[in-house]
């Protein structure tokens, strides 16, 4: 099956710095890629959509200049916490759709990113 | 606007069968996933349903009527394994995934 990686699977930082998430298809090309971002005991919130080459499409809320999300392969996309503060700890999980069009509903997921600011 | 609901918890006992409910109001549908998660762990696709009835796969089971905005997942021969959430995710006219909150649901001996 399709696999999709995340690196870090976790990390702490502190107030004010910044922190750069990946997300990779492993075997697959994947013309769109997901992020979201998952507090606890809460469901999945999609933070922004990315398309390879174009600029993400950002979910009302969630604000572009601090979530930095770059595309720029097929298999790559990273998510870029700016400035981050302790509101913004949380679980981030990444999906990927495949390019092929048999598989062109179902999205492959990461296995998240737990991000924590001290 | 869309809506999904699903019940918060559930319980069940090691063996039995249990059905997840899930009911959404929607304008533009593409389909209806369902999805287990494990705390601390990303969701893992369980099934899709893009046309009314039954997708049986295994132990796991999945409904749809469209109709009614209904679906529900059936799960039989429950393991201890099986104690996760379980996510209802409605794909809507633009292909992108609504989430509902999820079931949380506890296997018990």
């Amino acid at each position: 099956g399709a696999v999709v990686s995340q690196h870090p699977s976790w990390v702490i930082c502190k107030s004010g710095t910044s922190v750069k998430i990946e997300c990779r298809s492993l075997d697959f090309q994947a013309t769109t890629m997901f992020w979201y971002r998952q507090f606890p005991k809460q469901s999945l919130m999609l933070m922004a959509t990315s398309n390879e080459g174009s600029k993400a499409t950002y979910e009302q809320g969630v604000e572009k200049d601090k979530f930095l999300i770059n595309h720029a392969s097929l298999t790559l996309s990273t998510l870029t916490v700016t400035s981050a503060h302790p509101e913004d700890s949380s679980f981030y999980i990444c999906s990927a759709r495949a390019q092929q069009s048999t598989d062109f509903y179902e999205q492959y997921f990461g296995p998240g990113t737990r991000l924590t600011v001290t | 606007g869309q809506n999904i609901d699903q019940p918060t918890e559930m319980t069940a006992t090691e063996g039995a069968i249990v059905q997840i409910n899930c009911t959404y109001q929607t304008s533009g549908f593409n389909g209806l996933f369902w999805y287990q998660q494990h705390a601390g762990e990303a969701p893992t696709f369980l099934s899709y349903n893009v046309l009314d009835g039954l997708e049986e796969k295994g132990r796991f089971s999945s409904f749809l009527s469209r109709s009614k905005g209904y679906s529900y997942l059936l799960l039989k021969e429950l393991q201890m394994k099986d104690s996760a959430s379980y996510l209802c995710a409605l794909m809507d006219s633009n292909y992108q995934l609504i989430w509902g909150a999820g079931t949380k649901l506890i296997i018990k001996p």
